[in-house]
C-alpha cells in the first residue's frame, strides 16, 4: 500500500525560506507530485519529481530521494499569498496505477 | 476554457435522500476522478473514468455510484445519504496518458452536508 507522511503544520516569516517534507512508505510510484490549495478550494498543480533531484520552478522547488523514501518542497522568499495547505501525491505502480495518493497536507502560515 | 466545473457548491440533504453531484470539464481530458476531502485526511479517491464507459473504484468507493456516457461530464451519485458523507468532493481530470496523469486539473468542490 501506500502512505505519506507530511507535518500538519509549518509556520514561517514572509521572505523566508520554507520546507515542507513528504516520507512515504510505497511499493513503488511513478513520482512525486505537490499541489497547493487556498482555504478549501482547488487544488492546483504545483511540480512534479519523476527522478531524483531538485525541480525548479520560479520560487518554489521540489526535490526526490527514492532511496531515502523522501522528499520535500522548498518554498523561497515567501509571501503573505503562499499561506495555504499543501499536499504531497503519488501514483502507485501496483494496480491500475491510475489511483493517485494524497498525503494529510501541511498547512503553512506565513507571518508578516 | 471553463477548465472543470462542478455543481451544486453547496447541498445540504437529510439521511436517506439521494442526489447527483455534477462535474463537468472542456479540456477533452481522457481521466477523471472524484475525491472528498475531510479534515485532517487530505483527499481520498473515490471513483475514476479513463474515458466514456470506463470506471473503477478508488479508495473509498462505499456509498456512490458514477457513470460516464461523454468524456466531458463524470457525475458522482449518493444513493442514500448518510451524515458519515457529509465532506467536500472535487472533481478532477487529466490526460490519461504517463506522467500527464499526476498533473490533476481540480473543480472548485461541492460543500455537501448531511443531516
Amino acid at each position: 500500500g501506500q502512505s505519506l507522511e507530511q507535518p500538519s503544520e509549518v509556520t514561517a516569516v514572509e521572505g523566508a525560506i520554507v520546507q515542507i517534507n513528504c516520507t512515504y512508505q510505497t511499493s513503488g510510484f511513478y513520482g512525486l507530485s505537490w499541489y497547493q490549495q487556498h482555504d478549501g478550494g482547488a487544488p492546483t498543480f504545483l511540480s512534479y519529481n519523476a527522478l531524483d533531484g531538485l525541480e525548479e520552478t520560479g520560487r518554489f522547488s521540489s526535490f526526490l530521494s527514492r532511496s531515502d523514501s523522501y522528499g520535500y518542497l522548498l518554498l523561497q522568499e515567501l509571501q503573505m499569498k503562499d499561506s495555504a495547505s499543501y499536499f504531497c501525491a503519488v501514483r502507485p505502480v501496483s494496480g491500475s496505477a491510475r489511483q493517485l495518493t494524497f498525503g494529510s497536507g501541511t498547512q503553512l502560515t506565513v507571518l508578516p | 476554457n471553463a477548465g472543470v466545473t462542478q455543481t451544486p457548491k453547496f447541498q445540504v440533504l437529510k439521511t436517506g435522500q439521494s442526489m447527483t453531484l455534477q462535474c463537468a470539464q472542456d479540456m477533452n481530458h481522457e481521466y477523471m476522478s472524484w475525491y472528498r476531502q475531510d479534515p485532517g485526511m487530505g483527499l481520498r479517491l473515490i471513483h475514476y473514468s479513463v474515458g466514456a464507459g470506463i470506471t473503477d473504484q478508488g479508495e473509498v468507493p462505499n456509498g456512490y455510484n458514477v457513470s460516464r456516457s461523454t468524456t466531458e461530464d463524470f457525475p458522482l451519485r449518493l444513493l442514500s445519504a448518510a451524515p458519515s458523507q457529509t465532506s467536500v468532493y472535487f472533481c478532477a481530470s487529466s490526460y490519461d496518458r504517463g506522467e500527464t496523469m499526476d498533473t490533476q486539473y481540480f473543480g472548485p468542490g461541492t460543500r455537501l452536508t448531511v443531516l
